[in-house]
């Protein structure tokens, strides 16, 4: 059964680097794309990127010019770096893995449980 | 981007009710929509996919219809353990977005 697990500070300053990393085990991280997603307090889902295993990204386009997102295979590990991060970015963040085949592709079939992100000084 | 516009935002049944949820899509997205499941503290599961595709391990008291720009999510007998926030994503167009979800609560 793939797990996944995100990592990192739960506290952020304002205009600093929010940085997260998500831990897949259980499966290997080669052969799927894999997202990350926010959601604000009591608010809707968000996705913010997906990265191939590879290393082809593509990201929300709200969010473009200050996201990046990573790949280690020889870790199994994927990241998500935010940057000027404002209170606005204060969101509970998800990894997950998006579906394979053409008819699940997009949809996200494992999720992390979730780690809650603080922007604040 | 499309906008995902679920109805209604709350809904309250009983155990045993039939309960539908509507997704409309603001242009048409095919068949590309998901269901997912989300507990309080708990990340979303997804139910179903490509509109109506049950996900392995998912009851079959949970489907899904509707292609274009409207979808709907139907329960046939709700469960105590159904008790929880249902949302919808469309893939078809990127990037993808969620609706605000559906808050199915005890009557």
């Amino acid at each position: 059964q793939v797990q996944l697990q995100e990592s990192g500070p739960g506290l952020v300053k304002p205009s600093e680097t929010l940085s997260l990393t998500c831990s897949v085990s259980g499966g290997s991280i080669t052969s799927y794309y894999w997202s990350w997603i926010r959601q604000p307090p009591d608010k809707g889902l968000e996705l913010i990127g997906y990265i191939f295993y590879t290393g082809s990204t593509n990201y929300n386009p709200s969010l473009t010019s200050r996201v990046t997102i990573s790949v280690d295979t020889s870790k199994n590990q994927f990241s998500l770096r935010l940057s000027s991060v404002t209170a606005a970015d204060t969101a509970v963040y998800y990894c997950a893995r998006r579906g394979n085949g053409s008819s699940k592709s997009g949809s996200l079939d494992y999720w992390g449980q979730g780690t809650l992100v603080t922007v604040s000084s | 981007d499309i906008q995902m516009t679920q109805s209604p935002s709350t809904l309250s049944a009983s155990v045993g009710d039939r309960v539908t949820i509507t997704c409309r899509a603001s242009q048409s997205i095919s068949s590309w929509l998901a269901w997912y499941q989300q507990k309080p503290g708990n990340a979303p599961n997804l139910l179903i996919y490509r509109a109506s595709s049950l996900e392995s391990g998912v009851p079959s008291r949970f489907s899904g219809s509707g292609s274009g720009t409207e979808f709907t999510l139907t329960i046939s007998s709700l469960q105590p353990d159904d008790f929880a926030t249902y949302y919808c994503q469309q893939y078809n167009n990127y990037p993808w977005t969620f609706g605000r979800g559906t808050k199915v609560e005890i009557k």
